[in-house]
């Protein structure tokens, strides 16, 4: 079954312009990670946030987690258009030897 | 340099068919995967490997075959092509399990005719 539900499916923005995307999870989870994925690419990891961390930044994002409620948030601050592109958590789930994908939000950033 | 790569890229076929997509990483890493995105880009874990051995192998009918091997490939051979089967498939690799974080190759753009 799918992990990760992430909302919205689909966000258009200005440059310059936050985006922020949330992803909801099912099981309890060791970590939380988040993963961009251009046009006709693979993901690329971006950020891992730990289950015993609340906040995390990296550059221009910043993640959080709340554990209590199964969710994570993902912001994009001062986007670009090189920023379009399909955004994916996931999360461990039942097995160390897997990760599961949410469903993705597309984010175009229009210049 | 290329972290993770899959040849091919495309792979056009029709139904029936045996394929086969090639997975090479050099990045080092002791677990490999390998995922199926259709055209929602809905992500599913099919299979993973660690040091060679089969670990994951996530209800994939057994038309599909993967092999390692060793540490640094994963090749997935796919028997009797269906329809079903159109998708993009990716490989990736990580330095251990515990959700570490995934390398993914640029996926190979399977049709069936």
């Amino acid at each position: 079954s799918q992990q990760g539900e992430e909302d919205p499916q689909a966000l258009s923005i200005q440059e310059g312009e936050n985006a922020t995307m949330n992803c909801s999870y099912k099981t309890s989870i060791n970590n939380l990670q988040w993963y961009r994925q251009n046009s006709g690419r693979g993901l690329v990891h971006l950020i891992l946030i730990r289950s015993n961390e609340r906040e995390k930044h990296s550059g221009r994002l910043r993640v959080t987690l709340d554990t209590s409620k199964k969710s994570s948030s993902l912001l994009i601050t001062a986007s670009r258009a090189a920023d379009t592109a399909s955004y994916f958590c996931a999360t461990d789930g039942d097995s160390s030897y897997k990760l599961i994908f949410g469903s993705g939000t597309r984010l175009l950033v229009r210049p | 340099d290329t972290a993770v790569s899959q040849t091919p890229k495309y792979l056009v076929t029709q139904m029936g068919n045996d394929k086969s997509i090639k997975c090479e990483q050099n990045l080092g890493h002791d677990t490999m995967y390998w995922y199926k995105q259709d055209s929602k880009k809905f992500l599913k874990i099919m299979f993973s490997y660690n040091n060679k051995e089969l670990i994951i192998n996530e209800t994939v009918p057994n038309r599909f075959s993967p092999k390692s091997p060793d540490k640094a490939h994963l090749n997935l051979h796919i028997n009797s092509l269906e329809l079903g089967d159109s998708a993009v498939y990716f490989c990736a690799s990580s330095q251990g399990s515990y959700g570490q974080p995934q390398h993914f190759g640029d996926g190979t753009r399977l049709s069936i005719l």
